[in-house]
């Protein structure tokens, strides 16, 4: 079946340091994929993306590119500010799916001055 | 332009008793979901629709209803909840290209 993993949390780090939250997939077919942010008491919102292999998605200074012979979609920043403190969500959609995306568990970050 | 709007923020439920969740988004977009995110978990989606007059069932739809009379309104119905509906639930809708967009959620508390 189609599903995303991604590194178990929390991740606490000391701000300016380099941040990697890993996540890596299966699916049928050719995903397109995701990075949800959500901060404290808000909803999800979409932080970047990536629709064919070898694409890089990029946003605020986080990037991730798609790997489609690693299935993964590793997310990167090269310098954490408190502010990026929150949960980051891997997802994928599928091209020939209309209904639905699927969610990883979510990676806590917590970035400490 | 308001974009997914969710209404009530919070709300506490006596065992049995009833209430509807309102969604509204005044994008156009064809598909609304409904998800449940318990504490620490990622999102569990309940309910989606494709478009007015089409819905379907998602991975945790017991207890749960939900209605599309609208492009706009997608409402999820509890019937006698229960202390494990204790949870937040966001609304989401979706472009033709998959990306999401969410409401600020509602904080249900069963007791």
């Amino acid at each position: 079946g189609n599903s995303v993993t991604q590194m178990e949390g929390p991740v606490t780090l000391s701000e300016e340091a380099f941040l990697t939250i890993n996540c890596t997939y299966t699916a049928t077919g050719y995903p397109s994929l995701f990075w949800y942010v959500q901060y404290p008491g808000e909803g999800l919102q979409l932080l970047l993306k990536a629709t064919k292999a070898d694409d890089k998605g990029s946003n605020k200074g986080f990037e991730a590119t798609y790997r489609k012979e690693t299935t993964s979609f590793h997310l990167e920043k090269g310098s954490v500010q408190v502010s990026d403190s929150a949960v980051y969500f891997c997802a994928l959609s599928l091209k020939t799916s209309y209904d639905k995306v699927i969610f990883g568990p979510g990676t806590s970050l917590s970035v400490i001055p | 332009n308001a974009g997914v709007t969710q209404t009530p923020k919070f709300r506490i439920l006596k065992i049995g008793q009833s209430m509807t969740l309102q969604c509204t988004q005044d994008m156009n977009h064809n598909y609304m979901y409904w998800y449940r995110q318990d504490p620490g978990m990622g999102l569990k989606l309940i309910y989606y629709s494709v478009g007015a007059g089409i819905t379907d069932k998602g991975e945790v739809p017991n207890g749960y209803n939900v209605s599309r009379s609208t492009t706009e309104d997608f409402p999820l119905r509890l019937e006698l909840a229960a202390p494990s509906q204790t949870s937040v639930y966001f609304c989401a809708t979706r472009t033709g290209v998959h990306e999401q967009y969410f409401g600020p959620g509602t904080r249900l508390t069963v007791t």
